[in-house]
């Protein structure tokens, strides 16, 4: 199906592992991006991505690692999860527009509810 | 910088009421602003969103909303709440240029229950 799939859908950890969360689209969006969602905080991005092999960090990157290896994937790794990370995540993807920014409408995926114990 | 400020963590309207769900913004450009709605369980989706233009824009499932710049607001609004509107409102804002355009500042969200 097109559009844009989050996996796992829920995920329980034990704080010290690593963690993949992963975030596939198949509209060949240029731009994709995590955030993470927490009571009270609405979403903060966590790292955004322009196009394969350019990432860029968000307002919250500590802990997280990403990569885009393909414009279609862009996984979500936690290399040592901690509590602080439970969370629910959510990614999302917009296309590159040729001439003005109008229209850059973010499109997310369903969310991965991530509890680190 | 920018920040979005949504008054009201919660609010509850009669079915067949006004539904106004408040958005405070700061931007130190010209903003464009967006309203998203989540329902349990599921990601977030574009109810709206003020570029350019119309300062009144119209979206999906009855609701609009106002673009005040001097009030730096972007209140959203529809006349008649329906059941089916119970869920989180999030508020967000970027700015114009092609390189802030691209990140969304959100508010922390408003939670909308409609009872019967």
């Amino acid at each position: 199906d097109a559009g844009i799939t989050q996996s796992p859908r829920y995920k329980i950890t034990e704080t010290g592992r690593q963690v993949t969360l992963m975030c596939h689209q198949t509209w060949s969006h240029s731009y994709m991006f995590w955030y993470r969602q927490d009571l009270g905080h609405g979403l903060r991005l966590i790292y955004y991505s322009a196009a394969a092999d350019i990432t860029d960090k968000g307002e919250v990157p500590d802990g997280y690692v990403v990569s885009r290896s393909k414009t279609e994937n862009f996984p979500l790794t936690l290399e040592s999860a901690t509590r602080s990370q439970t969370s629910v995540y959510f990614c999302a993807s917009s296309e590159r527009l040729a001439g003005g920014v109008e229209g850059h409408e973010q499109f997310f995926g369903p969310g991965t509810r991530l509890t680190v114990l | 910088a920018q920040s979005v400020t949504q008054l009201g963590s919660h609010v509850s309207v009669s079915e067949g009421a006004l539904v106004l769900l408040r958005c405070n913004y700061s931007s130190s450009v010209p903003p464009y602003l967006f309203w998203y709605v989540q329902y349990p369980n599921q990601g977030l989706q574009l109810l709206l969103k003020y570029t350019t233009g119309a300062t009144l824009v119209k979206g999906i499932n009855g609701f609009e909303a106002e673009f005040k710049k001097s009030e730096t607001s972007f209140h959203l609004t529809k006349p008649s709440a329906h059941m089916s509107d119970a869920a989180e409102y999030f508020c967000a804002v970027s700015g114009s240029s092609r390189r802030a355009a691209r990140q969304l500042t959100f508010g922390s969200g408003t939670q909308l229950t409609v009872l019967p």
